[in-house]
């Protein structure tokens, strides 16, 4: 079983729609929760990092946390084509320095 | 940017030679890692850095190497380069020992014909 997964998609969104980007990961990881965008081409670059369970936002972006159900998740409000790129959930695993990271979802933002 | 800078940013080698990259860092961070990225598979660790000369590895650390003889620089050596060795390389920086927080440096495209 993999520790951090994510569905590879693409999810296509219209201009101006909420996109939901979802991460499940398994119960050795820890506390620690990050979301990287990865535009084509280029490396990653780090959108939100949430700690505590329930939400956190940051313009146009929300992260939501559930650790009981082991997931969380990345909201993108009034999405644009911009935003159209690989999400990587990463998370820090338990007791060691290192990040595990989900093989990214593919936004794609349609006008 | 995180101050970070990867050398070379792309490299056309064949199998069997020895290849070096050079993650250089500007803000005395304790933390260096080396990733590789290739399809399917997302980011996967191959060593990291917790101080110089202070390394240990990752789950695809095999036909790798890397030094740390100064904090600016981590090196990643391939002694002897196969095909499967082709990808993309990422160096990262952890922003502190009290946060997990990465950061990304470029990357180097790597190919072995």
């Amino acid at each position: 079983q993999k520790e951090v997964e994510q569905n590879s998609g693409p999810l296509s969104v219209p201009e101006g729609a909420i996109a939901s980007l979802n991460c499940t990961y398994s119960d050795r990881v820890s506390q620690s929760f990050f979301w990287y965008r990865q535009y084509s081409g280029k490396s990653p670059e780090l959108i939100m990092s949430i700690y505590s369970n329930g939400d956190k936002e940051d313009g146009r972006f929300t992260a939501q946390l559930n650790k009981a159900s082991q997931y969380v998740s990345l909201l993108i409000r009034d999405s644009q084509p911009s935003d159209s790129a690989t999400y990587l959930c990463a998370v820090n695993m338990l007791g060691t320095d290192k990040l595990i990271f989900g093989t990214g979802t593919r936004l794609q933002v349609f006008p | 940017d995180a101050g970070i800078t990867q050398s070379p940013r792309h490299k056309v080698t064949e199998t069997g030679t020895p290849v070096t990259l050079r993650c250089h860092q500007t803000e005395n961070h304790r933390y260096m890692y080396w990733y590789r990225q290739d399809p399917g598979h997302g980011l996967r660790l191959i060593h990291y850095s917790y101080g110089v000369k202070d390394t240990d590895k990752g789950e695809v650390s095999d036909g790798y190497s890397v030094s740390r003889s100064k904090t600016e620089d981590f090196l990643l050596t391939l002694e002897s380069a196969t095909s499967s060795q082709t990808s993309v390389y990422f160096c990262a920086i952890r922003s502190g020992t009290e946060t997990d927080t990465q950061y990304f440096g470029p990357g180097t495209r790597l190919t072995v014909l």
